[in-house]
Parts: structure tokens; C-alpha cells; sequence
């Protein structure tokens, strides 16, 4: 059961944008189904902020968008915000003959 | 609105077992899968197993295959996760979570809160 690679860290400055990159290993990342991202601010759960590669639950800020190329998908935070700053998890999940989910290892966003 | 309250953590020593509970509530609870994930303290998300609808499907991390087992009572909205042969490595916040329709994916609502598992002599 293969993790997804993420930077430690990401950082910027309140209005720049920053993406953070997610990465499957090139001999599993095509049993890959789809890509979420999560963010945790300290102390709190995870709040769905992505799924399906590209797609805003509702209540969250278009600021968030998400994509995918090739094998790695991105999660890009436009217009950054001081209440941004949170640990952020890139999400897959595999079906066929067996079904498991995967994280990234998480990535701190540092708004400066 | 869903709502999900882990119960049961504590402080346990290794090779004890526990059993974590996952009250559901503010959805039709029988017809939907569920997950549990755990974090330990101060590293990333991992997940633990996932249960369909009905409690026939089961499948687990390759960390916990053999030691955790996941189940559901339908009947009271709860979602169970027993823990076996515990290691200083289960250590962790577990968080339960709603999946998809039936079997399969996080649905992305929001997770419960989390229990703490402390295993330490």
C-alpha cells in the first residue's frame, strides 16, 4: 500500500498564490481513483477542501482549486489568506481486487 | 447534519487490546460505508479500514491486517473498531468518517473528532 509524496512545507506571502504537488509512484498511480485534498489547522479534524481532482464542496472559497497532470496531482490557494496556515493531505484510493485509501504525508502551508 | 463522536481511547499497554466506538447521527447510517483513519501525534493521516453498508466488506491497512477489526451495529448507529495486539507504533488520534454510498471512498463530510490511543507500559 503505496503512500503519496508531498512537500514538507510550502510557504508565501497574504495575496500570492502557492500549489502544492502530489505525487504517486509511476507503477501504482494509474489504480489511482481520483484525488482529494484536506486541511488540518491545528488542534482540529480534517475539512474536505477538494475531491474529485477539482471539485469545491460547498462553503469553500474559490481561492482553492485543484488539478491533475500526468501522475501528480496540485492543489493551488490563490489570494492567500492568515487563516490558510494549516497542514494540508492530498487523498487517493484504489479499487479492483483490493480497496485501500492513501495520504500524502502532509504539507505545512506557512502564510509569512 | 452528519455528526460522528469516537469514544473509547485511553492509555493501554502493549499487546492489551481496545475497542473504539463511533456514534453516527444526522443521516440514514445503514446505507452508508465507513472509515476509520488515525493520526499520530505530529505525523500525517493514516487509514485504518473500511466497512461497507452492510458489514460484509471489510478491508485494512497492511499496518493492522490480522491485530484491528472493524464492524458496525446498524441497529444503534455505531461504528466499532477493535484493536488486538496494540504496538507503541498504534499510538494515535483515530478519527471516524463517513464513506460513500454502500462501499468505498471518504465522502468528505466531516470527521468526528477523534479518541486518543496512548500504547505505553
Amino acid at each position: 500500500q503505496s503512500a503519496l509524496t508531498q512537500p514538507p512545507s510550502v510557504s508565501g506571502s497574504p495575496g500570492q498564490s502557492v500549489t502544492i504537488s502530489c505525487t504517486g509512484t509511476s507503477s501504482d498511480v494509474n489504480s489511482y481513483k481520483s484525488f482529494s485534498w484536506y486541511q488540518q489547522p491545528p488542534g482540529s479534524a480534517p475539512k474536505l477542501m477538494i475531491y474529485e481532482i477539482s471539485n469545491r464542496p460547498s462553503g469553500v472559497p474559490d481561492r482553492f482549486s485543484g488539478s491533475k497532470s500526468g501522475n501528480t496531482a496540485s492543489l493551488t490557494i490563490s489570494g492567500l489568506q492568515a487563516e490558510d496556515e494549516a497542514d494540508y493531505y492530498c487523498s487517493s484510493y484504489t479499487t479492483g481486487s483490493t480497496f485501500y485509501v492513501v495520504f500524502g504525508g502532509g504539507t505545512k502551508l506557512t502564510v509569512l | 447534519q452528519v455528526q460522528l463522536v469516537e469514544s473509547g481511547g485511553g492509555v493501554v499497554q502493549p499487546g492489551r487490546s481496545l475497542r473504539l466506538s463511533c456514534a453516527a447521527s444526522g443521516f440514514t447510517f445503514n446505507i452508508y460505508s465507513m472509515h476509520w483513519v488515525r493520526q499520530a501525534p505530529g505525523k500525517g493521516l493514516e487509514w485504518v479500514a473500511v466497512i461497507s453498508y452492510d458489514g460484509y466488506n471489510k478491508y485494512y491497512a497492511d499496518s493492522v491486517k490480522g491485530r484491528f477489526t472493524i464492524s458496525r451495529d446498524n441497529s444503534k448507529n455505531t461504528l466499532h473498531l477493535q484493536m488486538n495486539s496494540l504496538r507503541s507504533e498504534d499510538t494515535a488520534v483515530y478519527y471516524c468518517a463517513r464513506g460513500i454510498l454502500y462501499f468505498g471512498e471518504l465522502d468528505g463530510n466531516p470527521w468526528g473528532q477523534g479518541t486518543l490511543v496512548t500504547v505505553s507500559s
